[in-house]
């Protein structure tokens, strides 16, 4: 069965660096999403992707965050400057428009 | 609007015990609903879902889950807990119609199971 990939599963960062997340959703599906779990929290939107832009955005999502789909397989989730906040894990999910939708195994964001 | 409401942050059974993980939903639109597993340190993974026909829909490991429109419920059950249950589940839901799709999790159940 076709799966969405997370690289790396763990990073670990100091604080104020930049991190790149990257994901390689299904090949054929149209809308992609990055959503983050803060340790024994609730799952949590950020960001949806369709059509090479973002089609919405949560709270969450501001200017540190970004969104590229630089070559048309991969996805990725840039963090310009972290915060000891931003420690999560982050999941990338891909939806082909009619069916259920596919989660990554994530990455674990640490921030030092 | 869309949001999921999942009753009782923890369950706990005992192996061989029938489970029942509690999810309602309010959506503006007709609703895609979900169920995911989470094992920890694990991602998410999808255990049935809802899109249209069938109200009573099979998953793997042996759950089903029934849309029940009337009751804005999706709840999850098992008839026997195994012990390889213990984990995480989320419910969640997203419209089927809008062109957002975006998926709104609750807050998770976390199932425990007793020897």
């Amino acid at each position: 069965e076709p799966e969405v990939t997370q690289t790396p599963s763990h990073q670990v960062t100091q604080m104020g660096q930049e991190v790149i997340l990257r994901c390689v959703p299904i090949s054929n599906h149209l809308y992609f999403y990055w959503y983050r779990q803060i340790l024994g929290q609730k799952v949590e939107f950020l960001v949806s992707f369709y059509n090479n832009e973002i089609s919405e955005k949560s709270e969450i999502f501001d200017d540190q965050f970004s969104v590229e789909r630089p070559d048309g397989s991969n996805f990725t989730l840039k963090i310009r400057s972290t915060k000891l906040e931003d420690s999560a894990m982050y999941f990338c999910a891909s939806f082909p428009g009619g069916s259920g939708y596919t989660f990554g195994s994530g990455t674990r964001l640490t921030v030092v | 609007a869309q949001s999921v409401t999942q009753l009782g942050s923890h369950v706990s059974v005992s192996e061989g015990a029938l489970v029942l993980l509690r999810c309602n939903y309010s959506s503006s639109v007709p609703p895609y609903l979900f169920w995911y597993v989470q094992y920890p340190n694990q991602g998410l993974q999808l255990l049935l879902k809802y899109t249209t026909g069938a109200t009573l829909v099979k998953g793997i490991n042996g759950f089903e889950a029934e849309f029940k429109k009337s009751e804005t419920s999706f709840h999850l059950t098992k008839p026997s807990a195994h012990m390889s249950d213990a984990a995480e589940y989320f419910c969640a839901v997203s419209p089927a119609a809008g062109g957002s799709y975006i998926p709104t999790f609750g807050r998770g159940t976390s199932l425990i199971v007793h020897p």
